[in-house]
């Protein structure tokens, strides 16, 4: 049972390059979210999903996009990467009673 | 809107005292309050919750927290600290009971000194 799997571990882009953060899971819950974690600070929610065919926006959203065509993925699609999005990424299936996170993509745009 | 303060951003311990660890959240509405715990390059792992019912909240690996209504706390403790538990730990606040849409505070760095 892997839980919740993100790729890549480690992401170097370019400024202006587009990239696709993939998390899987194999738990079947329906709500899944992604956070971004900087320095000093705690994780901010970027966009969440209830369910397949449905996401809305967290707090800080722009320069992002997501798409939930199935139960197990929740990709988040940068599409003209900036430095400011250089971080720590984390997504999340969320059952009834916990969130379970995945080990982050530690991404970097120079 | 909800927000979370924590009271320090590194505690250091000796091994064998006792950890207290800040919370204070704001919620316009009843909260549900949650603590984790980040290893160095891992995700979080959920250590305790309150939801709803007792207000004392028992979680794993020895950690406790009590969540305090009239001084809007949510204070994480345990009574003897490890080595082990030398770590990033996070509070957080949400308006659903799975965490779901949770506001996070900024984290409190613990060292534990032998």
């Amino acid at each position: 049972n892997a839980g919740v799997t993100q790729t890549p571990k480690f992401q170097v882009l370019k400024t202006g390059q587009s990239m696709t953060l993939q998390c899987a899971q194999d738990m079947n819950h329906e709500y899944m979210s992604w956070y971004r974690q900087d320095p000093g600070m705690g994780l901010r929610l970027i966009h969440y999903s209830v369910g397949a065919g449905i996401t809305d926006q967290g707090e800080v959203p722009n320069g992002y996009n997501v798409s939930r065509s199935t139960t197990e993925d929740f990709p988040l699609r940068l599409l003209s990467a900036a430095p400011s999005q250089t971080s720590v990424y984390f997504c999340a299936a969320v059952s009834s009673t916990e969130a379970f996170f995945g080990q982050g993509t530690r991404l970097t745009v120079v | 809107a909800q927000s979370v303060t924590q009271l320090g951003s590194h505690v250091s311990v000796s091994e064998g005292a006792l950890v207290l660890l800040r919370c204070n959240y704001s919620s316009s509405v009843p909260p549900y309050l949650f603590w984790y715990v980040q290893y160095p390059n891992q995700g979080l792992q959920l250590l305790l919750k309150y939801t709803t019912g007792a207000t004392l909240v028992k979680g794993i690996n020895g950690f406790e927290a009590e969540f305090k209504k009239s001084e809007t706390s949510f204070h994480l403790t345990k009574p003897s600290a490890h080595m082990s538990d030398a770590a990033e730990y996070f509070c957080a606040v949400s308006d659903f009971p799975n965490a779901g849409k949770s506001t996070f505070g900024d984290g409190t760095t613990l060292t534990v000194k032998p």
